[in-house]
C-alpha cells in the first residue's frame, strides 16, 4: 500500500528564514509520481510539482527546491528567503503510474506560518 | 484560477438530508477525481471518473455516491448524512486523453456543515 508521511505537523519561521518540509513515501511500485500542493488559508489546493520515479534531479523554480532521493523514499521542498506569503499547509502526495491519471495518495501536511 | 469550478461554494444541511456537489473540470479534462478533507481524516480520495465512467474507488462511504455527465461534470451525491461527514470536498481533474496527465488541478472546494 501506499503511504505518504509528513512528519512536521507545524513549521514557525522569521520571514527571510529557509524553511525544509520533509516527505518521506512507501510504495511498492517501481513507478511512481511525488507532488506538492500548497493550500494557502482561501482553502484552494494549488498544484507545485510533480517528479517522477526516473528523474532524482533537484529542480529549482525562484525561492522554491525540491529534493528527491530515491535511496531514503523522501521527497523535502525547501523555501528560500521565507515571505509571508508562504504561509500556508503544504501537501507531499503519492501516485502510482498505471499509465497516468490515477489517485493522489497525500500526507497530513504541514502547516507553515512565516512571522514578518 | 485553476479551471475546475465548483457548486455550492458552501453548504449548511441538517443530519439525515441528501446534497448533490456539482463538479465542471477543466476544458479538455477527461477524468474527475472527488476528495474529502477533514480535521481527523486529511485529504482522501473517495472515486475518480474517467470519460462517463467510474475508474477508480477509495475511501468513499455506501451513503455516497458519484456519476459523470457526457458533458463531463460530475456530481457527487452524499445522503442520510451525518456530522461527520462535515467535511471540504474537493473536485480535481486531469486530462486522460492520449497523452496520460499525472498532474491533477483542483476546484475551490465546497465546504459540507451538517448539523
Amino acid at each position: 500500500a501506499q503511504k505518504v508521511t509528513q512528519a512536521q505537523t507545524e513549521i514557525s519561521v522569521v520571514e527571510k528564514e529557509d524553511v525544509t518540509l520533509d516527505c518521506v513515501y512507501e510504495t511498492r511500485d517501481t513507478t511512481y509520481y511525488l507532488f506538492w500542493y500548497k493550500q494557502p488559508p482561501s482553502g484552494e489546493l494549488v498544484f507545485l510539482i510533480r517528479r517522477n520515479s526516473f528523474d532524482e534531479q533537484n529542480e529549482i523554480s525562484g525561492r522554491y527546491s525540491w529534493n528527491f532521493q530515491k535511496s531514503t523514499s523522501s521527497f523535502n521542498f525547501t523555501i528560500t528567503a521565507s515571505q509571508v506569503v508562504d504561509s500556508a499547509v503544504y501537501f507531499c502526495a503519492l501516485s502510482e503510474s498505471r499509465g497516468g491519471n490515477t489517485p493522489l495518495v497525500f500526507g497530513k501536511g504541514t502547516r507553515l506560518s512565516v512571522i514578518a | 484560477d485553476s479551471g475546475v469550478t465548483q457548486t455550492p461554494k458552501h453548504l449548511i444541511t441538517a443530519t439525515g438530508q441528501r446534497v448533490t456537489l456539482r463538479c465542471s473540470p477543466r476544458s479538455g479534462d477527461l477524468s474527475v477525481y472527488w476528495y474529502q478533507q477533514s480535521l481527523d481524516q486529511g485529504l482522501q480520495f473517495l472515486i475518480q471518473y474517467y470519460n462517463g465512467e467510474e475508474r477508480a474507488k477509495g475511501n468513499i462511504l455506501e451513503r455516497f455516491s458519484a456519476q459523470q455527465f457526457p458533458d463531463l461534470h460530475s456530481e457527487l451525491n452524499l445522503s442520510s448524512l451525518e456530522l461527520g461527514d462535515s467535511a471540504l470536498y474537493f473536485c480535481a481533474s486531469s486530462t486522460g486523453g492520449r497523452e496520460p496527465s499525472y498532474e491533477q488541478y483542483f476546484g475551490p472546494g465546497t465546504r459540507l456543515t451538517v448539523t
